[in-house]
């Protein structure tokens, strides 16, 4: 059974950067898609962005200018980094992993618990 | 940004049927783009429901179903049970935002 594990800091202050790592287990990073989504207090999920086992990238446009989604396959690892965070960014951050039916029709078929990300001074 | 919008919140009698609908355009569900739908129990994580319009991953319970019709999709609860509240979220492609996956606003299921 795949698991997915967020971990990072539970505070961070404004206009510094957020940094959080997923941990894969019970299963390979490689040859697959992974994804970061938020969801702000009471609010519904926002993708961020993915990121493919070989590295390639893609961004919510809303997000593009501030977020990095990186990966390593050795550490069965993926992590987010956002840029100049403000209030709006607090929120629950979940990686999550892509599956596929009919291309371009992605879903996420496997979810980490989510960690809950503060930004306050 | 929520591009997919679904109504607030809808409530059944246990047993009822209910209906959650998903309304999009043609960037997106009317584009012909699958839709997949979530679960969220109270405090934890999203959980995959339904993938591809209408296809449910192994251990949900078959009284979970999607639909697709132009550019809205629909989940039916057929039978609500008190363990079905929770809130629910449709989910697709959108080729006009770069290629960014969408959700929906959210519904909150109640049991009454």
């Amino acid at each position: 059974q795949v698991q997915l594990q967020e971990s990072g800091p539970g505070l961070v202050k404004p206009s510094e950067t957020l940094s959080l790592t997923c941990t894969v287990s019970g299963g390979f990073i490689s040859g697959y898609y992974w994804s970061w989504i938020r969801q702000s207090p009471g609010k519904g999920l926002e993708w961020i962005g993915y990121i493919y086992y070989r590295g390639s990238t893609h961004y919510n446009p809303s997000h593009k200018s501030r977020v990095t989604i990186s990966i390593d396959t050795s550490k069965n690892q993926l992590s987010l980094q956002l840029n100049s965070v403000t209030a709006a960014d607090t929120a629950i951050y979940y990686c999550a992993r892509e599956a596929v039916v009919t291309a371009p029709s992605y879903f996420f078929d496997y979810w980490g618990q989510g960690t809950l990300v503060t930004v306050s001074s | 940004q929520s591009v997919l919008m679904q109504p607030p919140s809808v409530s059944g009698a246990p047993g009822q049927r209910v209906t959650i609908s998903c309304t999009g355009n043609s960037s997106n569900i009317g584009g012909g783009y699958d839709v997949h739908w979530y679960q969220q129990l109270p405090g934890k994580a999203p959980k995959l429901l339904i993938y591809g319009n209408n296809n449910r991953p192994s251990g949900v319970p078959d009284r979970f179903s999607g639909s697709n019709f132009g550019t809205s999709a629909s989940l039916v609860i057929t039978g609500l049970q008190a363990e079905d509240e929770a809130d629910y979220y449709c989910q697709s492609y959108d080729k006009s935002l770069s290629g960014s996956k969408v959700f929906g606003t959210g519904t909150k299921v109640t049991a009454l």
